[in-house]
């Protein structure tokens, strides 16, 4: 059975760079069945796609976001990382890494999720 | 890309049955027939409870039904059991790999 776990620094600074890793155990990163993604979730409000990104390197992100995020994946140490760039106290939020379906696009795969602020 | 339109909140009593709608597009919802619900307990992570519109992992309880017609999905969730009371979230496939979440709805067992 598939799980994820979230890790990273629980406090950025305004303007610099949130980065968070999702380790994957159960599985192979490298498995064609997936995506692997981020959905976070502002305090009281709700979910938002992030991005996703496929082992062989393809990834796909939120418009919304404009150019801010990246996912990189890792199949040597079957991981995947988040970098979202110049982040404002909007970004505020937990965030999720999942597992998305390939072909179906639903996510049945969560990580239980980490609370990233940003405050100088 | 907007957000999918979900109602705030629904209630209804123990053994009612309650219907919470999702309302989206002829890009998202109404172009592709993978729409999933979510339900989220305060503190934890989103559960999968429908995929494929109508489809249910294993484990959900058939209690809990999908449907879609035109740009609006639906779920019903029938027999409520106090233990349903939390945050369901819709989310529609839209196109080029990317994904639309609804803004959630509480529901309340009175």
């Amino acid at each position: 059975q598939l799980q994820l776990q979230e890790s990273g620094p629980g406090l950025v600074r305004p303007s610099e760079t949130l980065s968070l890793t999702c380790t994957v155990s159960g599985g192979s990163i490298s498995t064609g069945s997936y995506l692997w993604g981020w959905i976070r979730q502002a305090p009281g409000l709700g979910l938002e796609w992030i991005g996703s990104a496929y082992y062989s390197g393809n990834s796909y992100y939120n418009a919304s976001l404009k150019s801010r995020a990246t996912i990189s994946v890792d199949t040597a140490k079957n991981l995947f990382d988040l970098r979202l760039s110049s982040v404002t106290v909007a970004d505020t939020a937990v965030y999720f890494c999942v597992g998305i379906s390939y072909y179906y696009f639903y996510m049945d795969v969560w990580g239980k999720g980490t609370t990233v602020t940003v405050s100088s | 890309q907007s957000a999918l339109t979900q109602p705030r909140s629904v209630s209804g009593s123990p053994g009612q049955s309650v219907t919470i709608s999702c309302t989206g597009s002829s890009s998202d919802i109404g172009d592709y027939n993978y729409v999933s619900w979510y339900q989220q307990r305060p503190g934890k992570a989103p559960k999968l409870m429908i995929f494929d519109v109508v489809k249910r992992p294993s484990g959900v309880p058939d209690r809990f039904s999908g449907s879609k017609s035109g740009n609006t999905a639906s779920l019903t969730i029938s027999g409520l059991q106090a233990d349903d009371e939390a945050d369901y979230y819709c989310c529609s496939y839209a196109g080029r790999y990317n994904l639309i979440f609804g803004g959630g709805t509480k529901l309340t067992v009175l």
